[in-house]
């Protein structure tokens, strides 16, 4: 079954330094997410991607955050200057076209961001 | 922006015995989801719900949409220790952000 994959697994960096985390969706999917869950608390939307754009962004994605779709098959999401709080796990998601019982989200299995 | 709640945030339940969970909304959803999380894995869909009053079930699990379109609940019948985990209702309006409750975590115990 296809799934959406996300590297690295874990990511360890200093405050202040660039994080680059990546994503491969489900193929032929066309919508693509961001999400976030700080230890303990629930999954946060962070943005959504279509048609090479934004098409939704929450109040947490700021201009820290950039995110990109590079080539055919990897999504990227780059945090410029890393804060102690955006430690937290980093989900991707993926949709095709909404169609009945086709627009559900898939996650990944998440890049847990340390920063320290 | 929208409030959901999800109840009860624990249960601790004997293996064998049903567990039942639901979320309210304070605005109405075109989407119920329901995730399980296991520890440092993303959530895994169980059932999506499309159309209010709509009842879906996957093997022992059962979920329903609200008529009013501002709730949902999952029940998990004859529970097993793999029920272990965290599951999160998510309300989607339209096709854009899910937005998730606060999960509620389900302890079995044999």
């Amino acid at each position: 079954e296809p799934e959406v994959t996300q590297t690295p697994s874990h990511q360890v960096t200093q405050m202040g330094q660039e994080v680059i985390l990546r994503c491969v969706p489900i193929s032929n999917h066309l919508y693509f997410y961001w999400y976030r869950q700080i230890l303990g608390q629930k999954v946060e939307f962070l943005v959504s991607f279509y048609n090479n754009e934004i098409s939704e962004k929450s109040e947490i994605f700021d201009d820290q955050f950039s995110v990109e779709r590079p080539d055919g098959s990897n999504f990227t999401l780059k945090i410029r200057s890393t804060k102690l709080e955006d430690s937290a796990m980093y989900f991707c998601a993926s949709r095709a076209l909404g169609t009945s019982g086709t627009d559900t989200q898939y996650f990944g299995p998440g890049t847990r961001l340390t920063v320290l | 922006g929208q409030q959901l709640n999800q109840s009860p945030q624990s249960m601790f339940i004997q293996e064998g015995e049903d567990v039942s969970m639901n979320c309210t909304s304070s605005s109405i959803f075109n989407t119920w989801l329901w995730y399980k999380q296991d520890p440092g894995e993303g959530p895994v869909l169980l059932i999506a719900l499309y159309k209010a009053g709509e009842l879906t079930s996957n093997g022992r699990l059962t979920a329903q949409f609200g008529i009013t379109r501002k709730d949902s609940f999952l029940n998990i019948s004859a529970s097993i220790p793999s029920d272990v985990g965290i599951y999160f209702c998510a309300g989607q309006l339209y096709w854009g952000k899910l937005q998730f409750g606060a999960g509620t975590q389900v302890v079995v115990t044999p």
